[in-house]
């Protein structure tokens, strides 16, 4: 079965540095999105990207944070100068259309731990 | 913004017992997604549902469009059910691309 993929499956970084978390959706799916959770709290939608372009964002999703698809399979999200708030988990979701039957497919996540 | 509130927040069962968690949310909504997290953090999604009920297995998934409610029941629990339930709903309208809102999830163990 298809699955969305993350890597890597844990990042530490120190405060301040760039960090790229990259994540494959679905092949076959046109809607992407990136959602974190920090340790013992919801989990928070960042963003969605459809179509090359961000469709909808949270107040979360600063100057700080970007997404790209750079080459039409993977999905990336940039962290330009991280910071110990950013230490979260970060999971990539893929959807093949935007109906109420179309699910959401979540990848393993991607731990980010900033010191 | 919608609020989604669960309850309980932590559920202990006994192997064989019926479980119910509820979720609620306060603003009109298109769908609805359980989602399960094991310990690993990894989300999988159990049911999406706009209205009625859902079967999979030994859980049932039921909404309540204008009470802005939904169950989720897991019959004859096993302790392989151990896990976070999160409940996570999708505004009405068409502008919101399929954007998630979660709940804070209940903790659920379930004893042999």
């Amino acid at each position: 079965e298809p699955e969305v993929t993350q890597t890597p499956s844990h990042q530490v970084t120190q405060m301040g540095q760039e960090v790229i978390l990259r994540c494959v959706p679905i092949s076959n799916h046109l809607y992407f999105y990136w959602y974190r959770q920090i340790l013992g709290q919801k989990v928070e939608f960042l963003v969605s990207f459809y179509n090359n372009e961000i469709s909808e964002k949270s107040e979360i999703f600063d100057d700080q944070f970007s997404v790209e698809r750079p080459d039409g399979s993977n999905f990336t999200l940039k962290i330009r100068s991280t910071k110990l708030e950013d230490s979260a988990m970060y999971f990539c979701a893929s959807r093949r259309r935007v109906r109420d039957t179309d699910t959401q497919y979540f990848g393993p996540g991607t731990r980010l731990t900033v010191l | 913004k919608n609020e989604v509130e669960q309850s309980p927040q932590n559920l202990t069962a006994q192997e064989g017992e019926f479980i119910t968690i509820n979720c609620s949310y306060s603003v009109g909504i298109s769908a609805l997604h359980w989602l399960q997290q094991h310990p690993g953090g990894g989300i999988v999604s159990l049911f999406m549902l706009s209205s009625g009920k859902k079967k999979h297995g030994r859980l049932i998934a039921t909404i309540n469009i204008q009470e802005k409610h939904s169950s989720l029941h897991i019959t004859a629990s096993h302790p392989r059910d151990s896990a976070v339930y999160i409940c996570a709903v999708i505004d009405a309208g068409g502008t919101s691309y399929g954007k998630l809102t979660f709940g804070q999830g209940t903790i659920l163990t379930v004893h042999p």
